[in-house]
């Protein structure tokens, strides 16, 4: 059974540092890209970034909003996916989520999601 | 970017009617080499994560009942309930994959009237 599991959310002051995880079990971590996506309390969704797999460079893209502070990056040997997250601002609080992209051949749609955690920066 | 455009906001729906929610992109999600629609729908229900329920616009996931359905090409997309039940209250969003920045929708919240 295909699971991922998000954790280190919690209370941060704005300017701080955060690092998400996000681990996953079920299936072989290094086949997929992950993506992160973030929900503002009582907000829709929002795309946050991706990291390809090693087949296509493990590469990576963000939202314009969050380019230049945070940062995703895997560990294939130990099935995590990381987001980290610097010089927070109180507008990055919310429930954030990682998915597994399905293989498409390209960048594609998140099949499962994590439960999430919250992140909530305030001072 | 590409904008995503949901209607209504929100919609009540008696038990057993058909629900109809529509999704318009600012620029077509045709990608012509594959001619795939690079267009989800997802689920939500209160304190859970969204829940796939349908890619390339009109491919149902596996384990999601068959009231519902997608269709649509291009920029115009339509996410139809045949049949709501009671367990589909929630908020649908349309999902963009054909480019980077992903987008979404700003959510159609279905309700039972």
């Amino acid at each position: 059974e295909v699971q991922l599991v998000e954790s280190g959310g919690g209370l941060v002051q704005p300017g701080r540092s955060l690092r998400l995880s996000c681990t996953a079990s079920g299936f072989t971590l290094g086949d997929f890209a992950m993506s992160w996506f973030r929900q503002a309390p009582g907000k829709g969704l929002e795309w946050v970034g991706f990291i390809r797999s090693k087949a296509y460079g493990v590469t990576t893209e963000y939202a314009a909003s969050v380019k230049g502070r945070f940062t995703i990056s895997r560990d294939d040997s130990k099935s995590i996916a990381y987001l980290q997250m610097n010089s927070l601002k109180t507008e990055d609080t919310a429930v954030y989520y990682c998915t597994r992209v399905t293989n498409c051949g390209g960048d594609c749609y998140g099949d499962y999601w994590g439960q999430g955690t919250l992140v909530t920066v305030s001072s | 970017d590409i904008v995503m455009t949901q209607s209504p906001d929100s919609l009540a729906v008696s038990l057993g009617e058909r629900a109809t929610i529509n999704c318009k992109s600012s620029q077509s999600v045709l990608y012509s080499s594959n001619n795939k629609n690079y267009l989800a729908w997802y689920q939500q229900k209160p304190g859970q994560p969204p829940k796939l329920l349908v890619f390339w616009a009109s491919t149902r996931e596996s384990g999601v009942p068959d009231r519902f359905s997608g269709s649509g090409s291009g920029t115009d997309f339509t996410l139809t309930i045949s049949s709501l039940q009671a367990e589909d209250v929630a908020v649908y969003y349309c999902h963009q994959y054909y480019s980077t920045p992903q987008t979404f929708g700003q959510g159609t919240k279905v309700e039972i009237k």
